[in-house]
This record gives C-alpha cells, sequence and structure tokens, in this order.
C-alpha cells in the first residue's frame, strides 16, 4: 500500500525558514517523480513545486521560486520542502503526492505563518 | 501565466448526470487531471491524462479534453459525490490547477 507521511510544519514568523519531509513507503521511490501542493485554510489547491526521479530537475510555482527548494533522497525514500523567507499568505496545508499526476496524497501537514 | 478556470458550483439531483467544466487557452493540447476532495479530507485522483480512469474509481466518473474545454463528467450521481473537484492541467513544465467547483448532490 502506497503511504506518504508528511512531517514538519508548525508556526513560524515571517522571514522565518521551516523544513518539511515526507517519507514514503509500500512504491518503488526512485521510479516515481514527486510534488509538493499547498492548500490555504478554505481555498483551492495551489501545485509548488515537483522533482523528477532522480533529482536532476525541479519545477517551482513563480510565487515560491528562490524562497523554496525541493529535494529528495532516494536511499532514504524522502522528499523534502526547504522553505526560507516565509510569508503570510505562505500559510497552507502543505501536502506531499505522487508522480505528476497525484495519484497518492498524504494527509498533509500545517505551516502556519504569523508574527 | 497560464489559468484554468472552473464553475465555482454545480448542482445536480441524485441518479443525473453532473457535468463540470474546466477552460483555458489550448487546453486540449495539454493533459488534464481531476481530483475529488472531501471535507477535511486530501484529495483523490478521479481523471488522469484526460479520461483515463484509477483503479478503485467507479465507472460513473469519465473525462474528456479538447479544444479549450475540459469536461468531467458523472454519471449517475450519488450522495457520496458531494465534493470539490479539481481541474488540473500540465505539461512542458507547467501545473496548474483551476479554483474548484463545489457539486452539491440533492
Amino acid at each position: 500500500e502506497v503511504q506518504l507521511v508528511e512531517s514538519g510544519g508548525g508556526l513560524v514568523q515571517p522571514g522565518g525558514s521551516l523544513r518539511l519531509s515526507c517519507a514514503a513507503s509500500g512504491f518503488t521511490f526512485n521510479n516515481y517523480w514527486m510534488t509538493w501542493v499547498r492548500q490555504a485554510p478554505g481555498k483551492g489547491l495551489e501545485w509548488v513545486a515537483n522533482i523528477k526521479k532522480d533529482g536532476s530537475e525541479t519545477f517551482y510555482v513563480d510565487s515560491v521560486q528562490g524562497r523554496f527548494t525541493i529535494s529528495r533522497d532516494n536511499a532514504e525514500n524522502s522528499l523534502y520542502l526547504h522553505m526560507n523567507t516565509l510569508r503570510v499568505d505562505d500559510t497552507a496545508v502543505y501536502y506531499c503526492a505522487r508522480d505528476r499526476i497525484l495519484d497518492s496524497w498524504g494527509p498533509g501537514t500545517l505551516v502556519t505563518v504569523t508574527s | 501565466s497560464y489559468e484554468v478556470t472552473q464553475p465555482p458550483s454545480v448542482s445536480v439531483s441524485p441518479g443525473q448526470t453532473a457535468t463540470i467544466t474546466c477552460s483555458g487557452d489550448t487546453l486540449g493540447e495539454k493533459y488534464v487531471c481531476w481530483y475529488q476532495q472531501k471535507p477535511g479530507q486530501s484529495p483523490v485522483l478521479v481523471i488522469y491524462r484526460d479520461t483515463k480512469r484509477p483503479s478503485g474509481i467507479p465507472e460513473r466518473f469519465s473525462g474528456s479534453n479538447s479544444g479549450n474545454t475540459a469536461t468531467l463528467t458523472i454519471s449517475g450521481a450519488q450522495a457520496m459525490d458531494e465534493a470539490d473537484y479539481y481541474c488540473q492541467a500540465w505539461g512542458s513544465g507547467l501545473w496548474v490547477f483551476g479554483g474548484g467547483t463545489k457539486l452539491t448532490v440533492l
């Protein structure tokens, strides 16, 4: 059974940093692209970033380009999102999802940016 | 930047057919996926690559994509189908979600 479990969310001040992790199991991790998607409270889904199977290429939504970094450790079956210079409008539940078609999702982790 | 547009809400009577549209410039040239999200839950993929249905998704869910419009059709809608539905377009380094459509079955 495919399982994705995010962790690392929490409360942070504007301008701060946070690292999210996603532990994957139940499938061959290095055979899949991986994706981060976020959802602000009461709002719709927003694609944030994704990364190729071997980590050789990454893609970002314009609003996080230069502030967020997606990475992966295929030996540890883990996906990461390093978030710097956080803003109030980054407040959201952050989901990791498998592949570009997002065929499996984790339960999400809440990031709250507030002073 | 590329955008796709969905109607905010759609209503359907139980057993009838629900149609949710997703519009974008030359959307038919991109892949479209559809996701169902119920309150308090993570999204679930219901259609990928325009028309394909993942295992475990009921046959009443179908998709199409041509020109500037992609469509999710739920034939014989049931109360359990009441949820938010999001289209997503991707291709050539682009991934974008529509704003979501709240489907009410009543």
